[in-house]
């Protein structure tokens, strides 16, 4: 069974402060993405990778930041942040070959900015 | 331009109706894939079905059915006999170029 873990399901940060968004599968996919979940907006991607040190920006990448430094982690940065990023935040990952396989899904993050 | 529009917001039935959740798609590719994951009060979405453009037939996976028409760019879902544990919010899902474009969702909810 694939699975897929994020480091937290709920955090609360101060607004300006740096942070970390951890994901972590256990397949070996080497696709992995960071989406964003808000109520009415469905799914958005931030950003997504399909290899190690390597990052795509997504539809709404602004605010935010990546890492893929090993196959199998994909950490989310926020860099400063904002109240208008509160949010759920959830990880995912799939084999190669775009299009063709499904993506899993961690659990979510639910990240509140005060 | 790739787009997913769900229509329905929400769905109440009480169990034991069939239900049928909607999604219409734009894409001016040939070559594409459509996806429906469910999302239930845990958080995780779970994926449900795949279906790829050249592949029009209909599929049955027990409750679960999936109408697949590229005529009218349609792929709904319908559950048969729903159950209280179809409570989720269920999002359909288009894959054209490199990345998934999610429709903004439908929240079944299944009365006993």
């Amino acid at each position: 069974d694939v699975k897929v873990t994020q480091s937290s399901r709920y955090l609360v940060k101060r607004t300006g402060e740096k942070v970390f968004l951890e994901c972590v599968q256990d397949m070996d996919h080497e696709n992995m993405f960071w989406y964003r979940q808000d109520p009415g907006l469905g799914l958005r991607l931030i950003y997504f990778s399909y290899d190690v040190k390597m990052k795509e920006k997504g539809d709404i990448p602004e605010g935010y930041s990546v890492s893929r430094e090993k196959k199998e982690r994909f950490s989310l940065i926020l860099e400063s942040a904002s109240t208008n990023q509160t949010s759920m935040y959830l990880c995912a990952s799939s084999l190669p070959d775009r299009g063709s396989y499904e993506q899993y899904f961690g659990p979510g993050t639910r990240l509140t900015v005060t | 331009a790739q787009k997913v529009t769900q229509a329905q917001t929400e769905i109440s039935v009480v169990e034991k109706e069939d239900v049928t959740l909607d999604c219409v798609y734009e894409t001016r590719d040939t070559t594409y894939y459509l996806f429906w994951y469910k999302q239930p009060p845990s958080g995780e979405l779970v994926f449900l079905i795949r279906r790829n453009s050249f592949d029009e037939q209909n599929e049955i996976s027990g409750r679960y059915s999936w109408n697949f028409q590229k005529s009218t760019s349609s792929f709904n879902f319908t559950i048969t006999a729903s159950q209280v544990v179809d409570s989720a919010v269920y999002f359909c899902a288009l894959d054209a170029t490199d990345k998934l474009i999610f429709g903004t969702g439908t929240r079944l909810q299944v009365f006993p």
